[in-house]
């Protein structure tokens, strides 16, 4: 079945510097790819998402590519804020199914100091 | 700004007590969805509704856990009876389905339930 495969955190930054959290998927179909943010005690937003190869999402300076030839979706950010602190999901839709749900990843959490 | 709402946001029981939550979807979305999230297991869907029809709720303890979409306004989430292994953050979540394609789930602010 479909998986998303994400680095494992947490990943502790110092304010400005560069952020890359890893996704790596498996699909049977072409699905959309999604990058959903949770702050403490809130739900899940919706960051940033792309729909075929080679897209960029991109929201709030965070970007991912649609990288199909890898199966990857990287998070990145040239400088992080401490407000940028949360656990972010990776998630892909399950559209070859007709059901259209969501498969996520187990969260990799972001401490950034400053 | 449109959003999902949940209710109650916090919830203490006593194991064996009956326990309801409730979501108010986006108006117009057709699909909604209720999520369990833990530290052991993350998040693990538990059911979801097209157009208020039970799509899966393969996801969801059958014996104790019972999901319904009475209007297109309300969705609800018991269980009966509530065990400690229950405690968790549950979310709902909303979305526009068309042509089969995953649109984006709106989440709600989730409730937090602790059955001691």
């Amino acid at each position: 079945g479909d998986s998303v495969t994400q680095m494992e955190g947490p990943v502790t930054l110092s304010e400005e510097a560069f952020l890359t959290i890893n996704c790596t998927y498996t699909a049977t179909g072409y699905p959309s790819l999604f990058w959903y943010v949770q702050y403490p005690g809130e739900g899940l937003q919706l960051l940033l998402k792309a729909t075929k190869a080679d897209d960029k999402g991109s929201n709030k300076g965070f970007e991912a590519t649609y990288r199909k030839e890898t199966t990857s979706f990287h998070l990145e950010k040239g400088s992080v804020q401490v407000s940028d602190s949360a656990v972010y999901f990776c998630a892909l839709s399950d559209g070859g199914s007709g059901y259209s749900t969501l498969t996520f990843g187990k969260g990799t959490m972001l401490l950034v100091s400053p | 700004d449109a959003r999902v709402t949940q209710t109650p946001r916090h919830k203490v029981t006593e194991m064996g007590q009956e326990v309801t939550m409730r979501c108010q979807p986006i108006l117009g979305h057709n699909t909604v969805f209720w999520y369990r999230q833990t530290m052991m297991q993350g998040l693990e869907l538990l059911a979801y509704f097209r157009n208020r029809a039970p799509l899966d709720d393969s996801g969801m303890p059958k014996d104790r856990f019972s999901a319904e979409m009475p209007d297109a306004t309300l969705a609800t989430l018991k269980i009966q009876p509530s065990e400690p292994r229950d405690s968790a953050v549950y979310f709902c979540a909303s979305g526009l389905v068309m042509g089969g394609r995953t649109d984006t789930q709106y989440f709600g602010p989730g409730t937090r339930l602790t059955v001691l």
